[in-house]
C-alpha cells in the first residue's frame, strides 16, 4: 500500500475523444509525476508538478496536460485521443522536488483507445 | 542523452537460487538510482533507493549496488521465492535533471 490512488483503474475511449485521469497523492507529497507505460516497456515521463506548477515535461505533445490541486490530488488530461495513447498511465508522488526522495506509485489506469 | 539498459530482459530460475539483475547507464552524472518491482498490469513498488554518494542499500533479501564510474547498478536477490516473480525496473535521476529515466525492466520468473 503506497498511499497513492488512481482512478479509474480501466477505461475505454474512442479515437478523438478526451479523457481525464485522476491521482490522489500521499498527504505532504508536494511533487507528482505522470508516466505512460506501453506494454513491455519502461514508463516514459510525461510531466511533473510541484506545488501546483508544472516544473518539467518529457517528449509529449501539448494535448497531454495536467493539473495539481492543493489537496494533493492531480489530473492528467489527454485531448484528441490516438490509438497509440493506449497504455498504462502511472502517477507517482514524493516529498521533495523531482525524485530526490523516494517515489511512490499508484496502481495505474489502463487506457484503451479504440 | 542518458540511456538505461537492463539485462537480461527475462530470467527464469528455480526457487532458492540467488540471482543478480543488471542495470547499466551511459551518463554517470546521476543524482540517485531506484529499483522498483512491478506485478503484471499493476503499479510500481519501490524496493531500494541509492543516492549517488552511496555504494549500496539493503532491505531483507535484497541488496542493490551502485558503481557510477562504470555506469552500473545490480540488484541481488537472495534465496529467490515464487512470490518474487515480477518485472524489476531500475530508474535514475540525472544531476540537474527533472525526470526519472527508466529501463525496460527484467521479467523474473521463479519456479516452485
Amino acid at each position: 500500500e503506497t498511499g497513492v490512488t488512481q482512478s479509474p483503474t480501466h477505461l475505454i475511449k474512442t479515437r478523438g475523444q478526451q479523457v481525464t485521469l485522476r491521482c490522489s497523492s500521499q498527504s505532504g507529497h508536494n511533487t507528482v509525476s505522470w508516466y505512460q507505460q506501453a506494454l513491455g516497456q519502461g514508463p516514459q515521463f510525461i510531466f511533473q508538478y510541484y506545488r501546483e506548477e508544472e516544473n518539467g515535461r518529457g517528449n509529449f505533445p501539448p494535448r497531454f496536460s495536467g493539473l495539481q490541486f492543493p489537496n494533493y490530488s492531480s489530473e492528467l488530461n489527454v485531448n484528441a485521443l490516438e490509438l497509440d495513447d493506449s497504455a498504462l498511465y502511472l502517477c507517482a508522488s514524493s516529498e521533495g522536488t523531482y525524485f530526490h526522495t523516494e517515489a511512490f506509485f499508484g496502481q495505474g489506469t489502463r487506457l484503451t483507445v479504440v | 542523452k542518458q540511456e538505461v539498459t537492463q539485462i537480461p530482459a527475462a530470467l527464469s530460475v528455480p526457487e532458492g537460487e540467488n540471482l543478480v539483475l543488471n542495470c547499466s547507464f551511459t551518463d554517470s552524472a546521476i543524482y540517485n538510482l531506484q529499483w522498483f518491482r512491478q506485478d503484471p498490469g499493476k503499479g510500481l513498488t519501490s524496493l531500494l533507493l541509492i543516492q549517488s554518494s552511496q555504494r549500496e542499500q539493503t532491505s531483507g533479501r535484497l541488496n542493490a549496488s551502485l558503481d557510477k564510474s562504470s555506469g552500473r547498478s545490480t540488484l541481488y536477490i537472495a534465496a529467490s521465492q515464487p512470490g518474487d516473480s515480477a518485472t524489476y525496473l531500475c530508474a535514475l535521476l540525472n544531476t540537474g535533471g527533472f525526470k526519472t529515466i527508466f529501463g525496460a525492466g527484467t521479467r523474473l520468473f521463479v519456479k516452485a
